[in-house]
């Protein structure tokens, strides 16, 4: 089955400083990639939607400026956490989608990653 | 934009039992519906799908109802097991479109 990595899998950082988060699909091109958050025992947030060599699309309420994406290629995408805050402590989990069988997008998730700010 | 509600929010049963999670949408437009189970601390895994041009699907001792007149699915488990305990998220799609759209999950919890 498709493979989506995410690296790192868990990040400590100060507040004020920037995070990067990388989301790869391993064996398969992605046409879009996805990006969530989720806090404990809730459901996943989408933050915004992007697609390879455009620029991406958030979501009601996600500061674009602040959540940094960039999709250079059809295998990565990354999330930037810039001027991290302890209230952007979250699991940040991306997945990435391409056409399956019959033209359905099939979304296949990484293992997220876990974020915390000090 | 489409809208998905799911419930319940949380489900307990007894090994052996059933669980039912059901979810409803709004756009009539979306005609693919993914059910994902996410266990502790791990990605949501899809485990089943359905189409609109079906209403029933079935794989061993999960299945799936679509009543695409109510807008209305279900995820069904029989025989549950202690394995079987985690969040499922139901989601709402367009096939050739790359737009989900999430329940907000059921924590089921088998007891043994």
């Amino acid at each position: 089955g498709a493979v989506v990595s995410q690296h790192p899998s868990r990040v400590i950082c100060k507040s004020g400083t920037s995070v990067k988060i990388e989301c790869r699909s391993l064996d398969f091109q992605a046409t879009t990639m996805f990006w969530y958050r989720q806090f404990p025992k809730q459901s996943l947030m989408l933050m915004a939607t992007s697609n390879e060599g455009s620029k991406a699309t958030y979501e009601q309420g996600v500061e674009k400026d602040k959540f940094l994406i960039n999709h250079a290629s059809l295998t990565l995408s990354t999330l930037t956490v810039t001027s991290a805050h302890p209230e952007d402590s979250s699991f940040y989990i991306c997945s990435a989608a391409a056409p399956g069988l019959a033209g359905v997008y099939e979304q296949y998730f990484g293992p997220g990653t876990r974020l915390t700010v000090t | 934009g489409e809208n998905v509600e799911q419930h319940p929010s949380t489900l307990s049963v007894q090994e052996g039992d059933s669980a039912v999670i059901k979810c409803t949408y709004s756009d009539s437009a979306s005609n693919y519906f993914p059910w994902y189970k996410q266990e502790l601390g791990k990605r949501p895994q899809l485990i089943i799908d359905i189409r609109s041009n079906v209403g029933e699907k079935k794989d061993q001792r999960i299945a799936v109802t679509l009543n695409k007149t109510a807008k209305h699915f279900s995820l069904h488990i029989t025989e549950t097991q202690p394995e079987d305990s985690a969040v499922y998220f139901c989601a709402a799609s367009i096939v050739n479109g790359n737009q989900f759209y999430f329940g907000t999950g059921t924590s089921l919890t088998v007891i043994p």
